[in-house]
C-alpha cells in the first residue's frame, strides 16, 4: 500500500519568507504520479502541480517550486517570498493507476 | 461549467438515522471518488469507482455503501448513520488516464451526527 508523510504538521512563517513543505511517499509502483494540493480556508481543493515518476526535473511556477527526488522518494514543495494569500493547508498526494492517496497536510501560517 | 456537484451542502443527522450523499459531474469522467476529512487526518478514501457499474473499497469503507449507476453520478450512503461518521465528505472525479488525471474535487458536504 502506498503511504504519504508529511511530518510538518503546521509551519509559521512571516510574510516574504521562503517556505519548503516536506513530502515523503512509499509506494510499490514502479509507475505512479505524485500530486501537490492546496486547500485554502474556504475549503475548496485546488490542484497546483502533477509529476511522473520518471521525470525528475525541479519545475518553477512563479513563487511555487518543486523538488523532486526518486532516490530518497521526496517531493518537496517550496515557496518562496511567501504572502498571507498563501496560508493554507498543503496535500502531497500519491497516484497509482486507479487511486489516490493523500499525506496528513502541513498547515501553513503566513503573518504579515 | 459545473464541474462536480455535491448535495447537500450541509446535513445534520441523529444516530441510526440513514442518508444518502448525490455526486455529479458532467466532465464524462469515468474515475469517481468519496473521501472524508477529518481534522489531522488529511482525505481519507471511502470507495471509488473505475466506471459505470462498478465501484471497490478504498481505505475507510466500513459504514458505507455506494452505486455507480449512472457514469455522471456517484451516491454514498450511510445506512445507519454513527457520531464517528461527522466529517467532511468530498466526492471527486479524474478522467480515463490510469495515473496521470488529477482529482476534480465537489465543494464538500459537511455532516454532523448527533
Amino acid at each position: 500500500a502506498q503511504k504519504v508523510t508529511q511530518a510538518q504538521t503546521e509551519i509559521s512563517v512571516v510574510e516574504k519568507e521562503d517556505v519548503t513543505l516536506d513530502c515523503v511517499y512509499e509506494t510499490r509502483d514502479t509507475t505512479y504520479y505524485l500530486f501537490w494540493y492546496k486547500q485554502p480556508p474556504s475549503g475548496e481543493l485546488v490542484f497546483l502541480i502533477r509529476r511522473n515518476s520518471f521525470d525528475e526535473q525541479n519545475e518553477i511556477s512563479g513563487r511555487y517550486s518543486w523538488n523532486f527526488q526518486k532516490s530518497t522518494s521526496s517531493f518537496n514543495f517550496t515557496i518562496t517570498a511567501s504572502q498571507v494569500v498563501d496560508s493554507a493547508v498543503y496535500f502531497c498526494v500519491h497516484s497509482g493507476y486507479s487511486t489516490l492517496t493523500f499525506g496528513k497536510g502541513t498547515m501553513l501560517l503566513v503573518s504579515p | 461549467n459545473a464541474g462536480v456537484t455535491q448535495t447537500p451542502k450541509f446535513r445534520v443527522l441523529k444516530t441510526g438515522q440513514s442518508m444518502t450523499l448525490l455526486c455529479a459531474q458532467d466532465m464524462n469522467h469515468e474515475y469517481m471518488y468519496w473521501y472524508r476529512q477529518d481534522p489531522g487526518m488529511g482525505l481519507r478514501l471511502i470507495h471509488y469507482s473505475v466506471g459505470e457499474g462498478t465501484t471497490a473499497k478504498g481505505e475507510v469503507p466500513d459504514g458505507y455503501n455506494v452505486s455507480r449507476l449512472k457514469k455522471q453520478n456517484f451516491l454514498l450512503g450511510l445506512e445507519s448513520a454513527a457520531p464517528s461518521q461527522t466529517s467532511v465528505y468530498f466526492c471527486a472525479s479524474r478522467t480515463l488516464s490510469g495515473y496521470t488525471g488529477e482529482l476534480f474535487f465537489g465543494e464538500g458536504s459537511r455532516l454532523t451526527v448527533l
